[in-house]
Order: C-alpha cells, then structure tokens, then sequence
C-alpha cells in the first residue's frame, strides 16, 4: 500500500464543518482512498471511499483531487461523537492488507 | 447488534500460559482477518484469511496461530505468552479478499490482552 500522510490532529467546535486533508502522491491507477475512524477501545470504522469521483454517504463527503493526488474528508456538522482519530489509507490489488498509520486525531470541542 | 462478536472482550494470562481469541462473523464474509494494536501504536496487520484458507501471515511468531474451523469463524491461539504480546487483538472480515469497489472491511471491538 502506498503511504500517505495527514497532520498529526485538528481541533473544531460542535457545529461546525471539518476539513480532514490526506495527501497522497505516489497513488497508483488501481488504489482507492479509504477513510477509517477510530475511538479508543473500539475498533476502526468505516467511514468512505472513492477511487476518482467525490462521494457521499451519511457520515461524510469525500473529495478527491482531480489528479488524485491528494483528497479531503468534509464532516458536516461534527458532534462530540465524530472526535475520533480519522485514518486515510490507500489500498488496491488482489490480496493487498489494509495498513493503518498514526491517522490524523480529530477533537471536538462543546 | 454486532456483527461480528470477538471474546471475551478483556483478557488476563500469565507468562508462559496459552489463550484463544474468540472471533465469528455474522455477514457472511469470504475473508477474514487480524490485527493487533499495541498501546500507542498503529494497527498493525497480521493474518488474512481466504474461504478459510491463510493467504497472508505478517507475524513472525510461530507462537500466534489463527484457527478456522468455520468459514464464519477466526480464532486466534497465542501459545507462550509474553508481556510483549500485550496487546488489543482486533478480527475483521470483508466479502472478499479481493479488493473492489464495495469490499469494505469491517472490525470487531477487539479483545484486550493483558499478559502479566
């Protein structure tokens, strides 16, 4: 898996609208970006992912650059709940393991 | 409901004793999975599992062995433990080993592992 690398934290307020960056400039043609959240004392979560164009689900939006080089994970609206370290990872190819780095710690505050 | 239950959730051994790692997935996965997760570190990768076949082993040890008597099932024995081995042991499974499109992987709550 190629790396990739996110600030080490941010910090936001209930409310407001969380810009998450991952940059990743070696991606290959076949990787997906894959956006995983974890709290302490449970195991990852799923968030989203996307190979090209943006996507969305309930939890967040994902945007990707149009040179894929770099993507951004949008939570709309985070609540303490969303406070979390957040992990971008790249993953492609048959057989290729998920592999997580230190992520980005996200807090939020009331 | 969870869907895929490890236990028991917490886990206390002595030096030298053996454990097993309880993990079943309820949905209906081809491949499963596990990671380990020392305190302050990444995840970090160790097993994959296939059709309850091993694919990948990224442990060393020969003391970690995952068991697969059911294709919904994953355990995994550690057999002379030492401190190092303390750790939270996550299981994880996906539809298939192949990765596509919509072959997301999903963790359980782990199994915290203390060896004294």
């Amino acid at each position: 898996d190629a790396k990739t690398t996110q600030p080490d934290s941010m910090e936001s307020t209930e409310g407001e609208t969380v810009h998450l960056p991952c940059s990743h400039a070696t991606i290959s043609g076949n990787e997906y970006i894959y956006w995983y959240r974890q709290v302490p004392l449970q195991g990852p979560e799923y968030v989203t992912h996307g190979l090209q164009q943006n996507t969305t689900n309930s939890m967040a939006f994902l945007a990707i650059a149009s040179d894929r080089k770099s993507s951004t994970l949008i939570l709309p609206h985070v609540s303490l709940r969303d406070a979390a370290v957040y992990h971008c990872i790249l993953r492609g190819g048959t057989g290729s393991k998920l592999s997580f780095g230190k992520g980005a710690k996200l807090t939020v505050s009331p | 409901d969870p869907k895929i239950i490890q236990k028991p959730k917490y886990l206390v051994a002595v030096t030298g004793s053996e454990k097993i790692l309880i993990c079943e997935q309820y949905l209906g996965h081809n491949a499963m999975y596990w990671y380990r997760q020392s305190a302050k570190k990444p995840l970090e990768f160790m097993f994959s599992y296939s059709y309850q076949k091993l694919m990948d082993n990224q442990t060393a040890s020969s003391r970690f062995q995952p068991q697969s008597s059911k294709k919904n099932h994953l355990d995994l024995q550690i057999t002379a433990l030492k401190p190092d081995d303390s750790a939270t042991y996550f299981c994880a499974s996906s539809q298939n080993r192949d990765w596509g499109s919509q072959n997301t992987l999903y963790f359980g709550a782990g199994t915290r592992l203390s060896v004294l």
